[in-house]
């Protein structure tokens, strides 16, 4: 199953407006890390948040995270045309053996009509 | 500075055969990690290599198998295709290896993938 699921799933918006994008997972986090896919090509890093912070910006991005309620969401404002791809957050669970992997949430798709 | 590069971007396979898929780290990164992503299953870790060595394998079957070569460049084999082995392959690269208490905090940089397709 996935760790991180991000909600909603498909999120369409106007030009201009801004784009809220969720993300949960089930186990405790070193950190937490948003990436956008456009459509079929590699994931872009976009932000990193650690379990000891709770808010991050970079641009026109916000992250904030809630290790209390296991949560973190992406703040996109401004939206442009550009920003239409895919979004995903990924964490480091503990894998078996006491390693730890990163896993991806399903994603949201984000459309931003010009 | 070049960045991660996949090769071949697109495959087409038959069922039972067997695929090798590359990549190139960025240059004086040491850790591959391999992904593969379905619109069902989304990205699934398959495994991550760090000097030449296998540190994490996700949960896929023995059939996915990878090795990292001196030069840190990657590659992964798919033995025996099947239909749902259909996906696009990522690889990522990152200057610190995933594994280990309080790791995975650097970036990972993506390649652009293979889509396999298996007919």
């Amino acid at each position: 199953s996935q760790q991180g699921e991000e909600d909603p799933q498909a999120l369409s918006i106007q030009e201009g407006e801004n784009a809220t994008m969720n993300c949960s997972y089930k186990t405790s986090i070193n950190n937490l890390q948003w990436y956008r896919q456009n459509s079929g090509r590699g994931l872009v890093h976009l932000i990193l948040i650690r379990s000891n912070e709770r808010e991050k910006h970079s641009g026109r991005l916000r992250v904030t995270l809630d290790t209390s309620k296991k949560s973190s969401s992406l703040l996109i404002t401004a939206s442009r045309a550009a920003d239409t791809a895919s979004y995903f957050c990924a964490t480091d669970a503990i894998a078996s053996g006491g390693s730890y992997i990163p896993t991806f949430g399903r994603g949201t798709s984000l459309i931003v009509h010009p | 500075k070049a960045g991660v590069t996949q090769t071949p971007r697109y495959l087409i396979k038959t069922r039972g055969q067997q695929v090798t898929l590359s990549c190139s780290p960025i240059s004086g990164h040491r850790s591959v990690s391999w992904y593969q992503q379905t619109p069902g299953q989304g990205l699934q870790f398959l495994f991550e290599y760090f000097s030449e060595t296998q540190r994490n394998k996700g949960n896929f079957p023995g059939r996915f198998s990878g090795r990292q070569f001196s030069n840190s460049r990657s590659e992964m084999n798919v033995s025996t295709l099947e239909l749902g082995d259909s996906a696009l392959y990522l690889c990522a690269s990152s200057s610190a290896r995933t594994g280990g208490r309080g790791s995975w905090v650097q970036e990972a940089f993506f390649g652009q993938g293979t889509r396999l397709t298996v007919v």
